[in-house]
């Protein structure tokens, strides 16, 4: 599976939409990007996931760039219950890659 | 609440002591996972099951670590001789997947491992 890149952590006003951003370069054809989100003492919650078009549900929207090298997770009106650890993902959903990869995410802090 | 649920949700023990942990899947999923998490780094995978069949283990998982999945429901996850370096949090995660397609991974809240 590809590696991804995330900044450590991140800030954002009560409200206002938080933008994740993720570099997976190496990203090859078959490989869904994934975000999973983990509030403190609690398992990780899966968000969204997409191939390269845009998908949005009930949580957030993904935004792929058309070369599937980065993406954004976008939380649009943040609250405070927003505020974990945001881990982007990529993965093969054939083959043996059956586990998910975790890196160390991206701590959001969503600030009153 | 995801429906996975772990057992017990904190245990400290003794090094050298043996330790086992439960995880009830949501109960028709057929892909149950097992993972460990240490304080600051994301959950790393230690084994993976099918129903009942153990497909892939990763190389954290000592001889000292054993999982079973005896029916394809429930699963223990065994840690003999325990040392210092196995305090963790433990997470299960169950998934339904078909052939070569894997649902979303609904985890649970963890058991956490101190070993004194």
């Amino acid at each position: 599976d590809a590696k991804t890149t995330q900044p450590p952590s991140m800030d954002c006003a009560e409200g206002r939409a938080a933008n994740l951003p993720c570099n997976h370069s190496t990203i090859s054809g078959n490989e869904y990007v994934y975000w999973y989100r983990q509030i403190h003492s609690q398992g990780p919650q899966y968000i969204i996931h997409g191939l390269k078009n845009n998908e949005t549900n009930e949580m957030a929207s993904l935004i792929i760039t058309e070369d599937r090298k980065s993406s954004t997770l976008i939380l649009p009106h943040a609250t405070l219950r927003d505020t974990a650890v945001y881990y982007c993902i990529v993965r093969s959903s054939s083959g043996s890659a059956r586990q998910l990869t975790f890196g160390s995410g991206t701590q959001l802090t969503v600030l009153p | 609440d995801t429906g996975v649920s772990q057992d017990p949700r904190h245990k400290i023990t003794k090094r050298g002591q043996n330790v086992t942990f439960r995880c009830d899947p949501i109960s028709e999923h057929n892909r149950l996972y097992w993972y460990r998490q240490t304080l600051g780094q994301g959950p790393e995978f230690l084994t993976y099951f099918q129903n009942e069949a153990q497909l892939e283990k990763s190389r954290l998982l000592s001889d000292r670590f054993s999982a079973e999945r005896p029916k394809g429901s429930f699963s223990t996850l065994e840690i003999q001789r325990t040392e210092q370096g196995d305090s963790a949090m433990y997470l299960c995660a169950s998934s339904l997947g078909s052939a070569g397609v894997t649902g979303e991974l609904f985890f649970g809240e963890g058991s956490r491992l101190t070993v004194l």
